[in-house]
């Protein structure tokens, strides 16, 4: 069974542009979230989405933005691009939303901004 | 949110039995603890994840406190392959059965031969 599959593995953009991340799921998991991760704030929470409804949002800024389709794949994008946004972003999927489902992590998305 | 306390580092020998503590006094009664580890640049590994009882399985083995506020992840036999940050997490239920992981900084644990 294929994990959680992210891609690009790397990325790197400069300030004002805007980027967009991509996340499949493990085959039959409905839930998907993000995280991102920086050394200085550590692994933080984005969103999470599971019917291709967002179910929560952590305390990003508006430039921070998913979605979800019907196959379960989402996507995220950034606007305007910042040097801090430069992080590790993490797409994790679940068979539902429950507090007894495991997450599974994909390897991540490394975006640089210069 | 209930948040987790955990070593910054701690250290282990090759084949020992590494003992990793974590705090959660503020956790609430239906809020699981989960334990994942991330090796460098990699997105973090499922190990265990446990709401009052203990919980073994071929990764680990983790011991909850009756009160719950603490709990101990237990690798039996450390690898040098079991070296990375190990995050201990509280598993927040939000409203409208929306869930999030609220990470702490984790202990980086390194086995040493």
């Amino acid at each position: 069974k294929a994990g959680v599959t992210q891609t690009p593995r790397y990325l790197i953009k400069t300030r004002g542009q805007q980027v967009t991340l991509s996340c499949s799921p493990i085959s039959g998991h409905r839930s998907v979230s993000w995280y991102q991760q920086t050394p200085g704030q550590g692994l933080q929470f984005l969103f999470e989405y599971f019917s291709e409804t967002q179910r929560n949002k952590g305390n990003f800024p508006g430039r921070f933005s998913g979605r979800q389709f019907s196959n379960s794949r989402s996507e995220m994008n950034v606007s305007t691009l910042e040097l801090g946004d430069s992080a590790l972003y993490l797409c994790a999927s679940s068979r539902g939303t429950g507090s007894n489902e495991k997450l599974f992590f994909g390897s991540g998305t490394q975006l640089s901004v210069l | 949110d209930a948040k987790t306390t955990q070593p910054p580092s701690m250290d282990c020998a090759e084949g020992r039995a590494a003992n990793l503590p974590c705090n959660h006094s503020t956790i609430s009664g239906n809020e699981y603890v989960y334990w994942y580890r991330q090796i460098h640049s990699q997105g973090p590994q499922y190990i265990i994840h446990g709401l009052k009882n203990n919980e073994t399985n071929e990764m680990a083995s983790l011991i909850i406190t009756e009160d719950r506020k603490s709990s101990t992840l237990i690798l039996p036999h450390a690898t040098l392959r079991d070296t990375a940050v190990y995050y201990c997490i509280v598993r927040v239920a939000l409203a409208e059965g929306a869930q999030k992981l609220v990470f702490g900084q984790g202990t980086r644990l390194t086995i040493n031969p």
